[in-house]
């Protein structure tokens, strides 16, 4: 079956980059999706990418995909304190139903 | 705010139990799909409901069962409730499954805690 594997914790400074990866197993997705939970919240769609293309880029977001490696990475520049969240990669199951998520990566940023 | 409403947000329950979790997908939207997040697994994927059928089935166990109404709320319910049950259960709506950028919106959650 699907599976989207994460590392679980990335801490930066405020100011640096952060980069969060993540790999998927099988997928049909047509798009490729980063969501974010903040502290007692529900997940929020942060950005997302067309499976056909390589790099999209949203102000200070940018998302690599890597369609051959199964390889999808998030980058945030100039991190800051209010990006401190859960990071969540998910892609469309094999029968294109249902999205599957990995376990989330905590970003903790330090001032 | 979402849009998605979800009821109640915290529910403590004893082993044994049933309870019954609540959603109102946004407006307009007619799949429903609920997921349970817990420390140790992560984000699952339980099942998925559209326009009142159910559409697909993930890791839900046989002891939860869900619909989903005319109206298009759905509910979740967990019978015969184990310790292991307590999580936070997310309910998310999307408008049609596979249309426009597949995007989910996601409830608060209903966390439950089993003792």
């Amino acid at each position: 079956g699907e599976d989207v594997e994460q590392s679980l914790f990335l801490s930066v400074r405020e100011g640096d980059s952060s980069v969060i990866n993540c790999t998927y197993t099988d997928s049909s997705s047509t798009y490729l999706y980063w969501y974010k939970q903040e502290p007692g919240a529900g997940l929020q769609l942060l950005t997302y990418i067309f499976s056909n293309m390589d790099m999209k880029q949203d102000q200070r977001l940018t998302v690599l995909l890597n369609k051959k490696d199964k390889h999808l990475s998030l980058r945030i520049a100039d991190t800051q304190t209010g990006d401190s969240a859960i990071y969540f990669c998910a892609v469309l199951n094999q029968a294109g139903t249902a999205l599957i998520f990995g376990k989330g990566t905590t970003l903790s940023v330090s001032s | 705010d979402s849009g998605v409403t979800q009821t109640p947000k915290h529910l403590i329950t004893a082993t044994g139990q049933r309870v019954t979790l609540r959603c109102s997908p946004r407006s307009g939207d007619l799949s429903v799909y609920w997921y349970q997040q817990s420390l140790d697994q992560g984000l699952q994927f339980l099942i998925q409901y559209y326009n009142g059928e159910e559409r697909a089935k993930g890791n839900i166990l046989e002891r939860f069962s869900a619909q989903q109404f005319p109206d298009l709320h759905s509910e979740l319910n967990l019978s015969s409730l184990e310790l292991g049950d307590s999580a936070l259960y997310f309910c998310a709506s999307s408008v049609v499954p596979g249309q426009n950028t597949g995007e989910l919106f996601f409830g608060e959650g209903s966390r439950l805690t089993v003792l």
